[in-house]
């Protein structure tokens, strides 16, 4: 599975959109671009994916670069409940491995 | 619909003593199923999965295993317990045949582990 870097840590003001960016640079054709939240203590929470077109749920977007290299998602309208850490995982095989992710703190 | 159970939630055992941690899934068959661990402050680390009964890969040597005794139960086990075992280990599972195209994990609540 390919690897993916995130900043370690960003700010966000409630009510505003949060835009958090994940490269991949090494990804490959047939693999997925996941997102994850865990809030403290409680296990991962499933967000998002896509492969190649952008995405939108209630929860969330993922917008995916046409080069697929890199993705960003955004919580459109962040609140003191959306902070957490978010991990962006890609994914081909059996295993959703896990890296340190970016810690997402939305302020009053 | 599916669903997925832990137990215990949180636990605190001795250095040296045993462990068993339980996972089961129901509302589905065949799945998947996954171990991790997350130590304080730290990532996700993947400990285990499995693809079908009595399968098991280890992903990390430890003082750990797991076993699938049956399709929708896995289990976690150690048979002396180290200090450094304390953490949060978290079950999963997906659907078999998962290739990432519809389907995301779903995690249970976790065990709360600390070895003393």
């Amino acid at each position: 599975d390919a690897k993916t870097t995130q900043p370690p840590s960003m700010d966000c003001a409630e009510g505003r959109a949060a835009n958090l960016p994940c490269n991949h640079s090494t990804i490959s054709g047939n693999e997925y671009v996941y997102w994850y939240r865990q809030i403290h203590s409680q296990g991962p929470q499933y967000i998002i994916h896509g492969l190649k077109n952008n995405e939108t749920n209630e929860m969330a977007s993922l917008i995916i670069t046409e080069d697929r290299k890199s993705s960003t998602l955004i919580l459109p309208h962040a609140t003191l409940r959306d902070t957490a850490v978010y991990y962006c995982i890609v994914r081909g095989g059996n295993k959703l491995v896990f890296g340190a992710g970016t810690i997402l703190r939305v302020k009053s | 619909s599916q669903t997925i159970h832990q137990w215990p939630a949180t636990l605190v055992q001795p250095v040296g003593s045993p462990l068993s941690l339980e996972c089961t899934v129901e509302g589905t068959s065949n799945p998947n199923l996954y171990w991790y661990r997350q130590a304080a402050g730290r990532g996700l680390q993947l400990l285990f999965y499995s693809v079908g009964i009595g399968q098991i890969s280890s992903e990390v040597p430890q003082n750990l295993s797991a076993s699938r005794p049956q399709d929708r139960q896995f289990i976690l086990s150690s048979k002396k317990l180290l200090l450094s075992d304390s953490g949060f280990y978290l079950c999963a599972w997906t659907r078999r045949g998962f290739t990432g195209a519809t389907y995301g994990y779903t995690f249970g609540s976790g065990t709360r582990l600390t070895v003393v």
